[in-house]
């Protein structure tokens, strides 16, 4: 099955500066990478996601690389808020013809910009 | 976006006693749905894929007789944690696609808590 790898654990920064989280996978056939921000107590929510065909894309401050030959994506926030402080999970996913899926989650980040 | 419902927020109940949840697609039809468990401090689980009108799948090492899921509607799958125990105490949370679009909405998550 798939395995993702998710780096570092935790990540401190001051506002206004870079933030960047690094993912990995193994199972060469993944398709898809989405990534959720998860504020304390709450439910997963999608900032951004790109698919295999494409190398990056990107979404305001929010941007997301990816490099199929390594089997790694990597998150990058710019001009970080304190409201960016969260729990941020990478995740992967092969996309069956079919429609059936399931994501795996890399062990999430917790993202703290300080003031 | 698409809107998951999940029931209850959070429930406390004894130990030996059965609690059920529910997760609803609240404006689009779930042909699958899929249910994770949270510790804290840790990432997204997968439990099951749950699948309307089959039995649902589940992952390694998750109990099948311990948490029943129950996919009778397009729009409504349930978990039921059968006599729980204070291990099972963890943060509960659906998700459902649209159709063939690869992007997951999750529920607000459940909080159960055995004592």
């Amino acid at each position: 099955g798939e395995n993702v790898e998710q780096h570092p654990s935790t990540l401190s920064v001051q506002e206004g500066d870079s933030a960047v989280i690094k993912c990995t996978y193994s199972d060469s056939a993944s398709n898809y990478f989405p990534w959720y921000k998860q504020e304390l107590g709450k439910r997963p929510q999608l900032i951004i996601d790109i698919r295999s065909n494409v190398g990056e894309k990107k979404d305001q401050r929010i941007a997301v690389t990816l490099n199929k030959t390594a089997k790694h994506f990597s998150l990058h926030i710019t001009e970080t808020q304190p409201e960016d402080s969260a729990v941020y999970f990478c995740a992967a996913t092969y996309i069956l013809t079919g429609g059936g899926n399931k994501l795996t989650f890399g062990t999430g980040t917790q993202l703290k910009v300080e003031l | 976006g698409a809107v998951v419902s999940q029931h209850p927020s959070w429930v406390i109940c004894k130990s030996g006693t059965s609690v059920k949840i529910e997760c609803r697609s609240l404006d689009f039809q779930a042909t699958t749905m899929f249910w994770y468990r949270q510790f804290p401090k840790q990432s997204l689980m997968l439990m099951a894929t749950s699948n309307e009108g089959s039995k649902a799948t589940y992952e390694q090492g998750v109990e099948k007789d311990k948490f029943l899921i129950n996919h009778a509607s397009l729009t409504l799958s349930t978990l039921t944690v059968t006599s729980a125990h204070p291990e099972d105490s963890s943060f509960y949370i659906c998700s459902a696609r649209v159709g063939r679009f690869t992007e997951a909405f999750f529920g607000q998550g459940t909080r159960l808590t055995v004592v």
